[in-house]
């Protein structure tokens, strides 16, 4: 089966500019989750989707944010407008069931770059 | 807050070697697992470990859970170069449905 598929790879954008990444789930699983990396630190935990449901959005940092999940298949995370501390890599991962039981599949990531 | 804390932060050793990672976290768990990345590429999932396991072996992975000092190990046996990566431990807390990763240790296997 083909795996989650995150685009773009890589992003360069200007502070304060819009950019949307995108992330197609493995197909049939319900469950989509955003992490992002920062440089040099842990990886975070953003939000998880139930199907086109948001579950939590506990990690999301601020309202610069914008995840949505329409028809429960793939999702974008749109950041409007981007600061420099938006850099890093976003992951993306899904899992049919409970992911956190069995483990996740995740994307390659987006490295994203605000200069 | 960060829920899991890598040791070493780097690991440099010769082909053939054993290398050892180790994670600590803070609070009760479900589960740990452990998460490695390649330059470039997204995150594997290597194996997992339930809160009532104590040990557990993948190939030549083998992880240990102690969660009375709430840490645990990954061992990998007769590294290789292609095991050049980062290492992420992360655990799921008792209750919650999400994972919660540490800062990872940069293992590099020399040929």
């Amino acid at each position: 089966e083909a795996g989650v598929t995150q685009f773009p790879s890589h992003s360069v954008i200007e502070k304060g500019q819009t950019v949307t990444l995108r992330c197609d789930p493995i197909s049939g699983h319900d469950n989509l989750y955003w992490y992002r990396r920062v440089m040099g630190k842990e990886i975070k935990f953003l939000l998880h989707f139930v199907k086109e449901s948001k579950q939590d959005e506990s990690g999301m940092p601020n309202n610069r944010f914008l995840a949505e999940r329409t028809g429960g298949t793939y999702s974008t995370l749109k950041v409007q407008p981007a600061e420099l501390e938006d850099s890093g890599v976003y992951f993306c991962a899904s899992s049919q069931n409970r992911g956190v039981d069995y483990g996740y599949t995740f994307g390659s990531g987006t490295r994203l770059t605000v200069v | 807050s960060q829920q899991g804390e890598e040791d070493p932060q780097a690991l440099s050793i010769q082909e053939g070697e054993n290398a050892t990672m180790n994670c600590s976290y803070k609070t009760s768990i479900n589960n740990l697992q452990w998460y490695r990345q390649n330059s470039g590429r997204g995150l594997v999932h290597l194996i997992l470990i339930r809160s009532n396991e104590r040990e557990k072996h993948s190939g030549r992975l083998r992880v240990t859970l102690d969660t009375s000092k709430k840490s645990s190990s990954l061992l990998i046996t007769a590294s290789r170069a292609a095991d050049t990566a980062s290492y992420f431990c992360a655990t799921v807390e008792t209750g919650a449905n999400n994972l919660f990763f540490g800062t990872g240790t940069r293992l590099t296997v020399i040929p």
